[in-house]
């Protein structure tokens, strides 16, 4: 079976741009979450969806933002990009509640030149 | 340009050790926990859980301990091997509700595992 699939795996973009990443969850997962990861640090939590609602969302600005399709995948827009947001940008999917098992895919590398 | 370094904490073993690595969480709310390893380049992989209700849990080759009245996580590995040189985040999140899913991850230790 296919883990979490990500798409771009890199990417490079241009300050102010905007770019979209995509999330496919493990089949029949049905939450997922965005987790941004800079060098050196743990990734942190941008937002969670479940049953395509935003169920939990984490300290970041309103440039980013973030949707789940009724096929549960995802997808995590950010706008008007800072070179501070060049990272690793991680989804994860479980079939939600507590309790079970949170998987990662590869993440998408974001660089903003 | 500034460069930006890694200031994790390290943890070097030769090959065939015991590892221990150690994690301190600050949410008495929290719930269940995770280990990860996270490889260059890579998304982290889960490796073990352990719910709040549980103090030893045990899988190939690694064990995690929970001490909630210190708030102390610990993943031990027997054996090490060289593919298991990787940080090492652990995780933790509430109890089930609108919160789950909403991991708050540690500071993470490199491990190095020497042939």
């Amino acid at each position: 079976d296919a883990g979490v699939t990500q798409s771009p795996t890199h990417l490079i973009k241009t300050r102010g741009q905007h770019v979209t990443l995509r999330c496919s969850p493990i089949s029949g997962h049905k939450s997922v979450s965005w987790y941004q990861q800079v060098l050196g640090q743990g990734p942190q939590f941008i937002f969670q969806y479940y049953e395509k609602e935003e169920r939990g969302r984490g300290n970041f600005p309103d440039r980013f933002s973030a949707r789940q399709f009724p096929n549960y995948s995802s997808e995590l827009n950010v706008n008007a990009l800072l070179l501070g947001d060049s990272a690793l940008y991680l989804c994860a999917s479980s079939l939600g509640g507590s309790g079970n098992t949170i998987y990662f895919g590869e993440g998408s590398w974001l660089t903003v030149v | 340009g500034e460069s930006v370094g890694l200031h994790l904490p390290t943890l070097s073993v030769q090959e065939g050790d015991n590892s221990i690595i150690n994690c301190a969480y600050s949410n008495s709310a929290s719930d269940y926990f995770i280990w990860y390893k996270q490889e260059s380049g890579k998304g982290p992989q889960f490796i073990i859980d352990i719910r709040s209700n549980m103090d030893k849990r045990q899988g190939q080759r690694v064990t995690v301990l929970l001490n909630k009245t210190v708030k102390h996580l610990s993943l031990q590995i027997a054996a090490t091997q060289p593919g298991d040189s990787a940080v090492y985040f652990c995780a933790e999140t509430p109890a089930g509700g609108t919160s789950y899913g909403k991991l708050t991850f540690g500071q993470g230790t490199i491990l190095t595992v020497h042939p």
